[in-house]
């Protein structure tokens, strides 16, 4: 079945820094990819997404960049702000009739000023 | 914008009483979830529906049950809540995705419902 990898955290930065969060996944077909944020006490916002191989999302500065030789969407941001502390998701939607996102176990990112 | 409205943001319940979380969306989309979200755990699917009266079990659906009368609206059941079942609940919802080819969409998730089971 499909299933996504995530680096665990958490992860602490200072503002400025560059922050990278690995994700692979493991899926069926061809999966399109998500990035999601949840600010504190928040659900679940879309950062950006990935529909095929090479393909690269950005917003708000995030990118992230599908391949498939390495089945890997890491997430990267040249200069983190202390507005980006937040738990981030990666998550899947499989190939083919698939409906469901399976999602990573999220990662906690503190920026601090 | 799409609009994905969750019943309550706190709810506190006791043990082995009947509770309803209700999640309402404004796009007409044919998909809506439920996942529950714990520390470590990410978020875990636990039903989803396709269509009106349609409900599929996800992968951790047990002591939960699911209602979809209408198109807007899809509802989750705890027969009998238990202190185990205390977590975040988030509702979304997507478009149907295409067979083939065609852009894939992402889902919409509303603010959560933290409910603690005492």
């Amino acid at each position: 079945g499909n299933s996504v990898t995530q680096m665990e955290g958490p992860v602490t930065l200072s503002e400025e820094a560059f922050l990278t969060i690995n994700c692979t996944y493991t899926a069926t077909g061809y999966p399109s990819l998500f990035w999601y944020v949840q600010y504190p006490g928040e659900g679940l916002q879309l950062l950006l997404k990935a529909t095929k191989a090479d393909d690269k999302g950005s917003n708000k500065g995030f990118e992230a960049t599908y391949r498939k030789e390495t089945t890997s969407f890491h997430l990267e941001k040249g200069s983190v702000q202390v507005s980006d502390s937040a738990v981030y998701f990666c998550a899947l939607l499989g190939g083919g009739s698939a409906r469901q996102l399976t999602f990573g176990s999220g990662t906690q990112l503190t920026v601090l000023p | 914008d799409v609009k994905v409205t969750q019943s309550s943001r706190y709810l506190v319940k006791r043990t082995g009483e009947k509770v309803f979380l209700e999640c309402v969306q404004d796009m007409d989309h044919e998909n809506m979830f439920w996942y529950r979200q714990d520390p470590g755990l990410g978020l875990r699917l636990i039903y989803f529906s396709y269509d009106v009266k349609m409900k599929e079990k996800g992968d951790i659906p047990e002591g939960y049950s699911v209602s979809r009368e209408k198109k807007e609206r899809f509802s989750l059941i705890l027969e009998s809540a238990s202190t185990n079942q205390t977590s975040m609940y988030l509702c979304a919802s997507s478009l149907l995705t295409l067979r083939t080819g065609g852009p894939r969409t992402e889902a919409f998730f509303g603010q959560g419902t933290r409910l603690t089971v005492v």
